[in-house]
């Protein structure tokens, strides 16, 4: 089975500018978490989806959005990049069917982003 | 206060040493809990999950819950080289939550 995939995997943007994120989920995986990764922050949620809903989310600015397809495939768009958004964003697909968490959650190689 | 704490290390053992990892969580109502290992510059791989009080054993790990006392262990025995690595607890309560994670160094 192949695992989960994300693209691109390298970006450099600078202040002001959006971009958007992909991550393609193992293969019958419905659900897709974000997550950021900084080295002063660690690995935080951004929002997950499900069956193309946004499932749960977390505290971060409004700037962060995402969307879910019918394919399960997963985009995240940052808006009006900030310095401060440099980071690792790593995806993360799960069968979701369990809401007591025991679902695995498998992740991507993540898309490291560097704002200039 | 922060969510899910762990020692930030470093922590380093010798090879064959057994290496001891700790994490405290504040949401009583957390029901399940995880182990990641992530390698530099590589994404977080699950090695451990407990939903329940009591120690469970794969291989060379062991993950211990107690949830009164809202502390998860993973104990890894006969370290080797190749466990160097930062480990992160993450514990489930409607998403995951992660701890800033300890490195660890297996010195040969």
């Amino acid at each position: 089975k192949a695992g989960v995939t994300q693209t691109p995997r390298y970006l450099i943007k600078t202040r002001g500018q959006q971009v958007t994120l992909s991550c393609s989920p193992i293969s019958g995986h419905r659900s897709v978490s974000w997550y950021q990764q900084t080295p002063g922050q660690g690995l935080q949620f951004l929002f997950e989806y499900f069956s193309e809903t946004q499932r749960n989310k977390g505290n971060f600015p409004g700037r962060f959005s995402g969307r879910q397809f019918s394919n399960s495939r997963s985009e995240m768009n940052v808006s009006t990049l900030e310095l401060g958004d440099s980071a690792l964003y790593l995806c993360a697909s799960s069968g979701g069917e369990s809401w007591l968490g025991t679902d695995t959650q498998y992740f991507g190689p993540g898309t490291r982003l560097t704002v200039l | 206060q922060k969510e899910v704490e762990q020692n930030s290390g470093p922590l380093s053992v010798p090879e064959g040493a057994i290496a001891s990892l700790n994490c405290t969580y504040s949401d009583r109502g957390s029901q399940s809990f995880f182990w990641y290992r992530q390698y530099s510059g590589k994404s977080p791989e699950l090695i451990m999950s407990i939903y329940s009080n009591g120690d469970k054993e794969d291989g060379r790990f062991t993950a211990q819950l107690n949830k009164a006392s809202q502390y998860v262990s993973l104990l890894i025995r006969d370290s080797q080289p190749s466990d160097s690595a930062t480990y992160l607890c993450a514990v489930w309560s409607r998403q995951l939550t992660f701890g800033s994670g300890t490195q660890l160094t297996v010195l040969p």
